[in-house]
């Protein structure tokens, strides 16, 4: 069965740093997707960067960007230039090719200083 | 349209009450997913429907109903909960050979 874990449960990061959380997981296929959601307090889950296995190069999104080591198993996402609207719970997720099933990790709750 | 509606925002109900939740989208994705979420921890898998039909069931004991009466509707029918199921009640949408779920913002369920 595959797995998802994040072994931070909290992160700080000031204002204007950069921060990165760690993902690590977990199974025997070779056909998945990875994915980084951000929860804010009483607010939606949106989705802020998907990586496909296939690809090799590290997917990017303004200030996100992830560190994909499909052979160490590991997602990590970097937040670059923090802004006080990052702080949130982020999960990294997991999803297999031709399943609907999505495996959330346990979440590391990041804040923001300012 | 980009989104995902879940009415209503709140609802509390007591343990002989029966009510529903209800989940729309207008994105054409036909696969749509009931999670449960408690506080600070992350969403459950509860039901997954695709193309309308059950694919995949979690286990969820009966007194939680999924139904998808088309393409765009996801409803959550509630009947004689217990106090721990009071959680955060989120409905997902995907395409079929999509890649990221889109989540509505979801219902906060009390059950007193």
């Amino acid at each position: 069965a595959q797995t998802v874990t994040q072994s931070q449960p909290e992160m700080s990061v000031q204002e204007a740093e950069t921060v990165t959380l760690s993902c690590t997981y977990d199974t025997s296929e070779s056909d998945y997707y990875l994915f980084w959601y951000k929860q804010p307090p009483s607010r939606q889950m949106i989705l802020v960067i998907r990586q496909e296995a296939y690809k090799q190069q590290n997917a990017t999104e303004n200030r996100f960007s992830v560190n994909f080591q499909k052979a160490a198993k590991s997602f990590s996402l970097k937040i670059s230039d923090s802004q006080l609207g990052d702080a949130a719970m982020y999960f990294c997720a997991y999803r297999s090719r031709g399943t609907y099933k999505y495996i959330f990790g346990t979440g590391t709750r990041l804040k923001v200083l300012a | 349209d980009t989104e995902v509606t879940q009415t209503p925002k709140h609802l509390v109900m007591g343990m002989t009450n029966k009510k529903s939740l209800k989940c729309e989208q207008h994105m054409g994705h036909r696969a749509m997913y009931w999670y449960k979420q408690k506080a600070k921890k992350p969403p459950e898998l509860m039901f997954v429907y695709s193309y309308e039909k059950l694919s995949i069931n979690e286990s969820v004991p009966s007194r939680f109903s999924p139904e998808c009466p088309n393409s765009s509707l996801l409803n959550l029918h509630l009947h004689a909960l217990q106090p721990e199921d009071s959680a955060l009640y989120l409905c997902a949408s995907s395409q079929i050979s999509g890649t990221e779920q889109f989540f509505g913002p979801g219902t906060r369920l009390t059950v007193l």
